[in-house]
């Protein structure tokens, strides 16, 4: 069965610093990620995704994710956080269709 | 562009009451879902369909119903309310590619008493 993990639960950063949020995934084939974030009270808005071809994807936002098959990950990174990027973002696999499978999320504060 | 619309926003419900939540698309999407989203357990897959017409189960289906008569509508129904079905309620919609994404509404936030 596919599953997704995201350890971090809340994460804090300042303004202006670097950030790494983690997704691990389990799926038997070839993967089809996603993440999404989710603003308090909306639903969830595509940020990126990866279905093939080059491992680093671009997002809107500023953001980027990269996909490494050996440490069956996909980390969500942007370089310098900026203070309406707090919200929550949720890592999500399928193989197709609507067999989708979500992260539990990690909500990010930011600090000024 | 509308994009996906749910409605209420909000309800308040007693147990054993009936309700149900619309979602409708403007997409021409095939692909529809029910989620429901709860503290520290991200989104949950309750029901699916693939077509008008075509539905299934997802991973927490118990207490729910649905049915797909249009490409455009995919009401979610709740027969006979229960406390633990209080949580946040989204519909998403999405083409017939695998690599497309979900498109969400904006939920409907339901409490049940």
């Amino acid at each position: 069965a596919q599953s997704v993990t995201q350890p971090d639960i809340h994460i804090t950063v300042s303004e202006g610093a670097s950030l790494e949020l983690r997704c691990n995934y389990s799926y038997g084939a070839t993967p089809y990620l996603f993440w999404y974030v989710q603003s308090p009270g909306q639903g969830l808005q595509l940020l990126l995704k990866y279905f093939s071809g080059d491992t680093l994807v671009q997002g809107i936002k500023g953001f980027e994710a990269e996909f490494k098959r050996s440490q069956s990950s996909f980390n969500l990174r942007k370089p310098s956080v900026h203070w309406s990027d707090a919200a929550e973002y949720f890592c999500a696999v399928t193989g197709g269709y609507q067999k989708v499978t979500f992260g539990i999320g990690t909500k990010l504060q930011v600090i000024p | 562009n509308a994009g996906v619309t749910q409605t209420p926003k909000f309800q308040v419900l007693k147990t054993g009451q009936s309700m149900t939540l619309q979602c409708a698309q403007d997409m021409n999407h095939e692909y529809m879902s029910w989620y429901r989203q709860d503290p520290g357990m991200g989104l949950r897959l309750i029901h699916y369909s693939v077509g008008a017409g075509i539905t299934d189960q997802g991973e927490v289906p118990n207490g729910y119903n649905v049915s797909r008569s249009t490409t455009e509508d995919f009401p979610l129904r709740l027969l006979s309310a229960a406390p633990s079905q209080t949580s946040v309620y989204f519909c998403a919609s999405t083409g017939s590619e695998p690599n497309q994404p979900q498109h969400f509404g904006d939920g409907t936030r339901l409490s049940i008493l």
